[in-house]
């Protein structure tokens, strides 16, 4: 079991730029979650995915933000345009169905010139 | 408003001294989840606790439903016990989501 795995760790965008950002769950886990933390903010939710369904996104940035489960063994959270203020650490985590123990990756850093 | 508050927002130890820290809960709790988080790394689960009191070395976390709070004890705190430590309040059997709380930084002095 590798965990939660997060890739890129690290990505440098030029503003303006679009970033994606890739996250493989645990084998067998059905919920995947995306969240955010920076210093100022913390660890912001951004949108919850179960069984490939998205079921709450009601802390993405409507704009620019995106999320897609295409299948259970990943999905990727793309920002277009990106603009400074974009800049934080994304983490993705992952559980069994409904209420069970949450696993994080190791966050992508997203840098935005 | 916030689902969870979680208290003190900072503690500062000397090696050796026991930490209490605490999350207090607005709704009805599917279960609470407590992470530790080093400075730089990622989330790792400590305790995914609906009730009662689980034991982890040197942790304690206990969740009393009624009263609407959940606490981490930390005994002989050491230095490398430093760093952010988070609550979550788990509700998706009462189809909502995670709810995290601010976190606590805690520093162990040697």
């Amino acid at each position: 079991n590798a965990g939660v795995i997060q890739t890129p760790r690290h990505k440098v965008t030029g503003k303006g730029q679009e970033a994606t950002l890739w996250c493989e769950p645990i084998s067998g886990h059905s919920a995947v979650f995306w969240y955010r933390q920076t210093i100022v903010q913390g660890l912001e939710f951004l949108t919850y995915f179960r069984n490939q369904a998205p079921i709450d996104d009601s802390g993405m940035p409507k704009e620019r933000f995106s999320a897609q489960m295409p299948n259970q063994s990943h999905s990727t959270l793309k920002i277009q345009s990106t603009q400074p203020q974009d800049s934080a650490v994304y983490l993705c985590a992952s559980s069994a169905l409904k209420a069970e123990t949450l696993y994080f990756g190791s966050g992508t850093r997203l840098t935005v010139l | 408003g916030q689902q969870v508050q979680q208290s003190p927002a900072s503690l500062v130890l000397q090696e050796g001294e026991n930490a209490e820290l605490q999350c207090n809960f607005s709704t009805s709790l599917n279960s609470m989840q407590w992470f530790y988080q080093r400075p730089g790394g990622s989330l790792v689960s400590l305790f995914y606790n609906p009730s009662g009191t689980k034991h982890s070395g040197r942790l304690t976390s206990t969740t009393v439903i009624k009263e609407r709070r959940s606490s981490l004890h930390i005994s002989s705190s050491q230095t490398t016990d430093s760093g952010t430590y988070l609550c979550a309040l788990d509700l998706r059997n009462s189809n909502n989501r995670i709810f995290f709380g601010d976190g606590t930084q805690l520093v162990v002095k040697p």
